[in-house]
């Protein structure tokens, strides 16, 4: 079966920095990728790990670790128009299915 | 030119109209996908069209029926549809490598309503 998990919600201050965790389990890998998605507007990458390791882009970096599971998507000095939902999508071992998480609701403060 | 696009942006429908839905893209990927969004759910695949042929089908009741008459173009039929049908419809496409399909790019989506 496919199981991915993220937080459903978070919040953090303008300007600080915010990791935002995603746990699969799935029947095959082949890469995580990270969508940003606005209300009402579809989802646009972000970036994508296949190997263990961060890989960084900008105030975006994004981490995996096959062994674990696991992965998370940091974004630094955050800004308000990061309010958005942060999706992560397994690709499985066949390659053409992309699975998706919950998405995380993160809201960014003044 | 790295863009999806759907046509229309809105669509209100009836349970027994018939109606498409419509996706184009013009960066030369290969692989098209079809894909269902709930309100602050994330989105659902339901069909992968790679190189033009069917390769995945979700489980989709048969009132949802999908065409990809070119590399180009990928349509969704519907017909008699249900109001729990209502939904962001969202078209995607990618390339594909010798590792599966690269990364996703989303059309800006199809929000429908069926009454």
């Amino acid at each position: 079966g496919q199981n991915i998990d993220q937080p459903t919600e978070m919040t953090a201050t303008e300007g600080a920095i915010v990791q935002i965790n995603c746990t699969y389990q799935t029947s095959g890998f082949n890469g995580l990728f990270w969508y940003q998605q606005h209300a009402g507007e579809a989802p646009t990458f972000l970036s994508y790990n296949v190997l263990d390791g961060l890989e960084e882009k900008g105030r975006f970096s994004s981490f995996l670790s096959r062994s674990k599971g696991y992965s998370y998507l940091l974004l630094k000095e955050l800004q308000m128009k990061d309010s958005a939902s942060y999706l992560c999508a397994v690709r499985d071992n066949y390659g053409q299915n992309f699975v998706f998480g919950p998405g995380t609701r993160l809201s960014v403060l003044p | 030119d790295t863009e999806v696009t759907q046509t229309p942006k809105h669509l209100v429908m009836g349970m027994t109209n018939k109606k498409s839905l419509k996706c184009e893209q013009h960066m030369g990927h290969r692989a098209m996908y079809w894909y269902k969004q709930k309100a602050k759910k994330p989105p659902e695949l339901m069909f992968v069209y790679s190189y033009e042929k069917l390769s995945i089908n979700e489980s989709v009741p048969s009132r949802f029926s999908p065409e990809c008459p070119n590399s180009s173009l990928l349509n969704l039929h519907l017909h008699a549809l249900q109001p729990e049908d209502s939904a962001l419809y969202l078209c995607a496409s990618s390339q594909v490598s010798r590792g599966g399909p690269e990364t996703q790019y989303f059309g800006p989506g199809t929000r429908l309503l069926v009454l």
